[in-house]
């Protein structure tokens, strides 16, 4: 049973566009929320992380939004760049920091220049 | 710059035979993690550790086994490789609740 559930699986965005990732959670002990980046022939590395006290974080063009009520949170890719093509995984975990992550299935993005 | 490394970047073994991946960081972290990654399933963990000589079944552990002697060191123990763990293994560290920091991935195909 996925304990994250991600959307979508691919993503095609313009060059300047906004490419938005959706993640929905269901236990609501979940207090950590990060995203992750990887490249081909990369492992993933951490791009942005936000815990359930806070609605939105934001990191240069990076920005995640934090719905608690609704279980759900999305990163926002302000002025999409080729460079962003990547894959991008939401995560999920239990306690004070990232152990025990729970990863989404990831969104394949491809920005188009 | 935390540094995480694993063994090899490809690796092809038969059916049957004993595989072991190694892991090794250079921050001195007490957790370390393996996961594997399959397209359409993102990662899933498979076994962890929280300490020299301790270890945790993750989501998927069958069929795998870890081993983690020194602190800087996590194996991955595949005792008789089947086709179905065919896939991109990942390890990572991290100091107790902070961020996990992968290594690059080793890919095995099992024939």
């Amino acid at each position: 049973q996925q304990q994250v559930k991600q959307s979508p699986q691919s993503l095609i965005v313009q060059k300047g566009g906004i490419s938005i990732i959706n993640c929905a959670y269901e236990n609501t002990a979940f207090d950590y929320f990060p995203w992750y980046q990887q490249f081909p022939g990369k492992g993933p590395a951490l791009l942005i992380a936000i815990r359930p006290d806070v609605s939105e974080k934001k990191e240069g063009r990076f920005t995640i939004s934090f719905n608690k009520s609704a279980k759900q949170f999305s990163l926002h890719i302000m002025d999409s760049q080729p460079g962003d093509s990547a894959t991008y995984f939401c995560a999920a975990s239990i306690g004070t920091g990232a152990n025990n992550l729970f990863f989404g299935t990831g969104t394949r993005l491809t920005v188009i220049p | 710059d935390v540094k995480v490394t694993q063994s090899s970047r490809y690796l092809v073994k038969r059916t049957g035979e004993k595989v072991f991946l190694e892991c090794v960081q250079d921050m001195d972290h007490e957790n370390m993690f393996w996961y594997r990654q399959d397209p359409g399933l993102g990662l899933r963990l498979i076994y962890f550790s929280y300490d020299v000589k301790m270890k945790e079944k993750g989501d998927i552990p069958e069929g795998y086994s870890v081993s983690r002697e020194k602190k800087e060191r996590f194996s991955l123990i595949l005792e008789s490789a089947s086709t179905n763990q065919t896939s991109m293994y990942l390890c990572a560290s991290s100091y107790r609740g902070e961020t996990q920091y992968f290594g690059p991935g080793t890919r095995l195909l099992v024939l």
